[in-house]
């Protein structure tokens, strides 16, 4: 089945370090996106790209990179970890709306923890 | 940006009765309205969804009703068991950026 997979699912770091989490696809989607939950503030858009020469800031982007090294892979970077990055991280892809839908598949997380 | 704001926080409901998270929206121009459902350990999925030029859609035991004068809609289920426990996310996807803005989740807690 097309799937929306992450790497790794679970990760600890110390404070500074660099960390890059990966996201693949094989839905064949244009749309990819990285969000981050936390407990009480819901799913938080990151960065966003709508295809392979696109990226966007989402609403908490300060501390983060990403890129987009094809259709199917959207990675996001963590520059110099700090305990506040603490969080859960989705990866989501959508297609282009199509009569006005544009449902996202999420990827199954990963549990980031900065020590 | 669009500012999507989600009540209550927690919903703990008898098995059987029926349970209704509410929404309101800022962006008058969002025209896509989504709900996503995501158990424990588990990533959110799609339960239901509606486009701003529909009033109401039903799908089995849930059920979901825009009111665009007031930029409000809301997500009901009827007749709750204990698999609707869950988180629920409610979204908005703003008509310009095409992206969507989440909700702060509800937390549903079907008591048997």
């Amino acid at each position: 089945d097309a799937d929306v997979t992450q790497t790794p699912r679970n990760r600890i770091t110390k404070t500074g370090k660099r960390i890059m989490l990966e996201c693949s696809q094989t839905k064949g989607h244009d749309r990819m996106y990285w969000y981050r939950q936390d407990p009480g503030l819901g799913l938080r858009l990151i960065y966003y790209s709508f295809d392979v020469k696109d990226i966007n800031k989402g609403e908490i982007s300060d501390g983060y990179s990403v890129s987009r090294q094809a259709q199917a892979k959207f990675s996001l970077s963590l520059e110099s970890a700090i305990p506040n990055q603490t969080a859960l991280y989705f990866c989501a892809t959508s297609d282009s709306p199509a009569g006005g839908i544009n449902e996202q598949f999420f990827g199954p997380g990963t549990r980031l923890t900065v020590l | 940006g669009e500012n999507v704001e989600q009540h209550p926080s927690t919903l703990s409901v008898q098995e059987g009765d029926s349970a209704v998270i509410k929404c309101t929206y800022s962006d008058s121009a969002s025209n896509y309205f989504p709900w996503y459902k995501q158990e424990l350990g588990k990533r959110p999925q799609l339960i239901i969804d509606i486009r701003s030029n529909v009033g109401e859609k039903k799908d089995q035991r849930i059920a979901v009703t825009l009111n665009k004068t007031a930029k409000h809609f809301s997500l009901h289920i009827t007749e709750t068991q204990p698999e609707d426990s869950a988180v629920y996310f409610c979204a908005a996807r703003s008509g310009g950026y095409q992206k969507v803005t989440f909700g702060t989740g509800t937390k549903l807690q079907v008591i048997p």
